[in-house]
């Protein structure tokens, strides 16, 4: 069975410095590994995925995340954290194989303080 | 991406009443999931449907649900009689052939009393 956890509720960050957002999964095979975020009364933003390819993969405002096979992890990262980062972010997976839903941890709430 | 839009965006509905939510996709895509979010949980799976068959559901997608895309357009999720535990945000997510990414509606908050 796919899951996900995200072990910390609440992560807190000064504005300009780098943030982690942390995701460890688990699944049979290889994985298909996504962030997404989400605003308060808004729906689901994709940021970025990992299919295939290099470890390290950037996607939209500046986040990147890098996919570690051996932790089974999946840590969001941004260099430079801003105010209007501060959300609720999900990690998610999916096997590559079989079905196609979306198992999200539990999200981890991004607060950046000026 | 474009997206999907949902509505309405916010239901109140009695408990034990039938209550439709809609979803348009903004260009013909095959592949459509509905998830819910109750106030403050994860978001959790409820169905797949995939050229107008459902190919997946979890466990909480009893018979009390049911998914169909009527006109060819529009996809729609009922639940027949609605219960206390219903109330949550529903999102709708659509996927193209080629893409592994699910891109989510902004949502359809129920609220059942």
């Amino acid at each position: 069975a796919q899951s996900v956890a995200q072990p910390e509720d609440q992560v807190n960050v000064a504005e300009g410095n780098p943030l982690t957002v942390k995701c460890t999964y688990s699944v049979s095979g290889n994985p298909y590994l996504f962030w997404y975020v989400q605003y308060p009364n808004r729906g689901l933003q994709f940021l970025l995925k990992y299919i295939t390819g290099d470890n390290l993969v950037k996607g939209s405002y500046g986040f990147e995340a890098e996919f570690n096979k051996s932790q089974t992890s999946f840590h969001l990262k941004k260099p430079s954290a801003l105010v209007s980062d501060s959300a609720l972010y999900f990690c998610a997976v999916r096997a590559k194989t079989g079905f196609q839903k979306l198992v999200f941890g539990t999200g981890t709430r991004l607060l950046v303080s000026p | 991406e474009p997206e999907v839009t949902q509505t309405p965006s916010h239901q109140v509905t009695q408990m034990g009443q039938e209550v439709i939510l809609r979803c348009v996709p903004i260009s013909n895509h095959l592949y459509f999931y509905w998830y819910r979010q109750i106030l403050g949980q994860k978001v959790e799976f409820l169905v797949s449907f995939y050229n107008n068959e459902i190919s997946e559901k979890s466990e909480i997608f009893d018979d009390q649900f049911s998914v169909e895309r009527p006109d060819g357009s529009n996809f729609t999720l009922k639940i027949r009689s609605t219960k206390l535990e219903d109330s949550a945000m529903y999102f709708c997510a659509r996927r193209d052939r080629v893409q592994e990414t699910q891109y989510f509606g902004p949502g359809t908050r129920l609220l059942v009393l």
